[in-house]
């Protein structure tokens, strides 16, 4: 089953701050995180597992809430370069049914 | 440089006519993965491959098929029964199913008239 994303899209000055949600009904073991420039292929970001602890790089981590089957994608300090379409990608057991979300895009302005 | 190929960047078809999508890659992954990519939904899963000569539909194969007979190689087609074939079509591999990382090609954008 899809994970939900939202918000389905966000527009920042350079500098601001964001939050990129995903969410799924069913308990999750891992979720993995992708982003995609404008005419690009996806490029991997992170991925949290159960358990295990908040991710970072830089200025870009991730959260995942294991009762509330949610993560969360924090960008701080928004660069140009960060805009693009984030999703979030999915599994209920290790290796199994990992689905994508629909992404939420992300516009950092100058 | 290692990495994955698609070809063509962009390929236009007549209604009811198969089209097969290249994706080749370099890096030695046991496991391959084709996405279709539609405004809005995000990539949707429509076969993948663990092995040589072994693969399995994803959520939406019908009107596609698949062959895996090289390691590097994992063409996909795109036959007459899919009936709604225009849109962007993303190749995938990673290490191994046991590997987290997916690594995507450049896609391919497939209209068809």
């Amino acid at each position: 089953q899809q994970p939900v994303q939202s918000p389905q899209a966000v527009i920042l000055r350079e500098g601001e701050d964001a939050v990129i949600n995903c969410s799924s009904s069913k308990a999750l073991y891992s979720v993995h995180w992708y982003r995609q420039k404008h005419g690009e292929a996806p490029v991997f970001l992170m991925i949290l597992l159960k358990g295990g602890e908040q991710k970072g790089h830089e200025k870009i981590s991730a959260s995942f809430n294991e009762k509330k089957q949610q993560s969360s994608l924090y960008l701080t300090a928004s660069q140009l370069s960060y805009s693009g379409t984030y999703f979030c990608g999915t599994e209920n057991n290790y290796g199994q049914n990992f689905v994508f979300g629909p992404g939420t895009r992300l516009s950092v302005l100058p | 440089d290692g990495g994955i190929t698609q070809s063509p960047k962009y390929l236009f078809r007549k209604e009811g006519q198969n089209v097969t999508l290249s994706c080749e890659q370099n890096l030695n992954h046991d496991a391959m993965y084709w996405y279709r990519q539609d405004p809005g939904q995000g990539l949707r899963l429509i076969y993948y491959s663990q092995i040589v000569n072994d693969f399995q539909k994803g959520d939406i194969a019908e009107g596609y098929s698949v062959s895996r007979e090289k390691k590097e190689s994992f063409p996909l087609t795109v036959t007459s029964a899919q009936k709604n074939p225009t849109a962007f079509y993303l190749c995938a591999s990673k290490v191994s199913q046991d590997n987290w990382e997916q690594f995507f090609g450049p896609g391919t954008r497939l209209t068809v008239l």
